[in-house]
């Protein structure tokens, strides 16, 4: 069965911290790896993932995936408490029928 | 463009109740996912349709749970005789076409209550 793991599940830092956030995955016949945000409502796409070693940046926002680690990280440079949220990660397989989820890294920046 | 819809917001059914949950696609999306999220948990795999096509169904419960994507109109989730474990938030996303690569958006989802 398709799994993801997550960690940490929870992490509190202060704002202008470093975070890295951490996805591990076991899934037959690998696509993709996604990342998405999550506030009080809908998880907002952050990347897709599909080489390995190619990093995605988007501001203050990088990820990046080890296909032979099966892993992938998400790094916030500069935190602010905008970022607080639910951070997912997914990763799809061929099929592209669906995606799994990791349980999420819930991330608290404090003032 | 208006996103992906989904109503109600909130629905608060007793045990025992019928639940119906309606998710509008992004115009031009024919692909149409529900997702289960129980609290402090990732979203689960429910079902995948395709209009008047159910893809995969392999997340879904085998009693209670139904879903439909008509030629016309929403996709709607039905779960007939409700319990509380069912209480949960369901998120619906749509893309063009199967497949992630393809621009996935999710909707601000339902959370159902059953009292």
């Amino acid at each position: 069965e398709d799994k993801v793991v997550q960690s940490p599940l929870s992490l509190v830092v202060h704002e202008g911290d470093t975070v890295t956030l951490n996805c591990s995955y076991e899934v037959t016949n690998f696509r993709s790896l996604l990342w998405y945000k999550q506030e009080k409502k809908a998880p907002t796409f952050l990347f897709m993932l599909t080489s390995s070693g190619i990093e995605k940046k988007s501001g203050r926002l990088s990820s990046i995936l080890d296909k032979k680690e099966l892993s992938s990280i998400l790094n916030i440079t500069a935190t602010q408490t905008g970022d607080s949220a639910i951070y997912l990660c997914a990763v799809e397989n061929q099929g592209a029928q669906k995606l799994v989820f990791g349980q999420g890294t819930r991330l608290t920046i404090n003032p | 463009n208006a996103g992906v819809m989904q109503n109600p917001r909130h629905l608060v059914r007793r045990r025992g109740q019928e639940a119906r949950l309606r998710c509008s696609p992004m115009k031009g999306h024919s692909h149409v996912y529900w997702y289960r999220q129980l609290p402090e948990e990732g979203l689960k795999f429910m079902v995948y349709l395709q209009k008047e096509n159910i893809i995969d169904e392999s997340g879904m419960p085998k009693e209670r749970f139904s879903a439909e994507f008509p030629k016309e109109g929403p996709s709607i989730l039905r779960i007939q005789q409700v319990v509380r474990g069912d209480s949960a938030a369901y998120f619906c996303a749509s893309s063009p076409q199967r497949g992630a690569n393809y621009g996935y958006t999710f909707g601000s989802g339902t959370r159902l209550t059953v009292v």
